[in-house]
């Protein structure tokens, strides 16, 4: 079964600090896609940043990367110089690179930027 | 590029009714998706389908659910009748194709039942 963990329900980080969210995720499979996308009150899920599971390199997006530990299956999200807008829940989640694109979630984090 | 569309936004129904959710994807993209987002939840899909094509609706509850895509654009998720745990946002995603291809997500509908 395909599994994401997102341990820290809730979070929360003073403004311009940096805060890290973290994931794992469980497949036996060995290529695959992982991203992290947030979702504001709104309710618009975002794409905030993708890794190649392939790649070696971190992924980075202005002021998001990510820290991604292949054998570990952990990927976290680190989010530098906070801004109130990054208010939101973040889900974790994958993919395959062959087949169905299903994406499989984890339950979220809720992160509060405080002014 | 105009992105994903979906109506309505909020839908307030009683048990045993029916109701419709309408998605309009990004142009171009052949693969559509129906997630279920139930409060608290990461989104589950519900239904994927490639041009006009059902790719997997292993988790669709077939005997009260029903989507369509029909000429391969727009796509109708259906409930009927409803129950008190389909409450819940429902997510319209699309991507340009499967393999890894980043789905972009519209706006969702709230659903209530009562």
């Amino acid at each position: 079964a395909q599994t994401v963990t997102q341990s820290q329900p809730e979070m929360s980080v003073q403004e311009a600090e940096t805060v890290t969210l973290s994931c794992t995720y469980d497949t036996s499979e060995n290529n695959y896609y992982l991203f992290w996308y947030k979702q504001p009150p709104s309710r618009q899920m975002i794409l905030v940043i993708r890794q190649e599971a392939y790649k070696q390199q971190n992924a980075t997006e202005n002021r998001f990367s990510v820290n991604f530990q292949k054998a570990a299956k952990s990927f976290s999200l680190k989010i530098s110089d906070s801004q109130l807008g990054d208010t939101a829940m973040y889900f974790c989640a994958f993919t395959f690179r062959t087949g169905a694109n299903n994406l499989f979630f984890g339950t979220g984090t809720r992160l509060t930027v405080i002014p | 590029e105009a992105g994903v569309a979906q109506s309505p936004r909020y839908k307030i129904i009683e048990k045993r009714q029916s109701v419709a959710f309408w998605c309009n994807p990004i142009s171009g993209h052949a693969t559509l998706y129906w997630y279920q987002q139930i409060l608290g939840q990461g989104p589950k899909l519900l239904i994927q389908f490639q041009n006009n094509g059902v790719v997997d609706d292993s988790q669709l509850p077939k005997d009260r659910f029903s989507a369509e895509r029909l000429k391969g654009v727009d796509s109708t998720l259906k409930i009927q009748p409803a129950k008190l745990e389909d409450s819940a946002v429902y997510l319209c995603a699309s991507s340009y194709s499967t393999g890894g291809e980043t789905q972009y997500f519209g706006p969702g509908t709230r659903l209530l039942v009562l």
